[in-house]
């Protein structure tokens, strides 16, 4: 099993840029998330999605997009890119949602200049 | 709102000493704890948990314990070794929420 996998590792984008973070996992599932890590404020969650086709916001949405259309795949949209949102990204998984540990992948770190 | 929040950013022991993380919450509706690892350019790695009906709970040399009216909880790590030095990250949520609240984390430092 690869487990969590997220590409790039590394990005750099300009103002008004967008893109697209990959994250998959191999685990069958159902839960998977996505993170932001900034100093001093550890990660916060951006969006979830607790199966194929459903997803939802978490605590920091604002700028973000996310679909689910496969169990495997939970890609994470920055459709205009702002200097705020210069960050490492994580993405997660667990079985279920709710008390369930998350498998995180390596991370995505991204400047937005 | 920082609904949990580790107080201390660093902490530094010496090699065979205990180490004590500790981390604080606001969320009287948590039920369910959670304490990660990362070391530098990995994601974290889950560690220990603790539901709260139990105020302990062990798993070799780390151990966690949870004060529930006081709102805080706990990583001991007996005896610590150069290889926990880490960014440990507390991390709570209640039952049925699919919303996990994280610490802003602890670097430790394990001394040889």
């Amino acid at each position: 099993n690869a487990g969590v996998t997220q590409t790039p590792k590394f990005q750099v984008l300009k103002t008004g840029q967008s893109m697209t973070l990959q994250c998959a996992q191999d685990m069958n599932h159902e839960y998977m998330s996505w993170y932001r890590q900034d100093p001093g404020m550890g990660l916060r969650l951006i969006h979830y999605s607790v199966g194929a086709g459903i997803t939802d916001q978490g605590e920091v949405p604002n700028g973000y997009n996310v679909s689910r259309s496969t169990t495997e795949d939970f890609p994470l949209r920055l459709l205009s890119a702002a200097p705020s949102q210069t960050s490492v990204y994580f993405c997660a998984s667990s079985r279920l949602a709710g008390e369930e540990t998350q498998y995180f992948g390596p991370g995505t770190r991204l400047l937005v200049l | 709102d920082q609904q949990v929040k580790q107080n201390s950013p660093s902490l530094s022991v010496q090699e065979g000493r205990i180490s004590i993380l500790n981390c604080d919450y606001t969320n009287s509706m948590f039920d369910y704890f959670l304490w990660y690892k990362k070391y530098p350019a990995e994601g974290p790695t889950f560690l220990i948990s603790i539901s709260s009906i139990k105020d302990k709970n062990e798993d070799g040399r780390f151990t966690v314990f949870l004060n529930k009216s006081a709102k805080h909880l706990s990583l001991h790590i007996v005896p610590s070794q150069p290889g926990d030095s880490a960014v440990y990250f507390c991390a709570a949520s209640a039952i049925n929420n699919n919303d996990m609240r994280f610490g802003a984390g602890t670097r430790l430092t394990v001394k040889p």
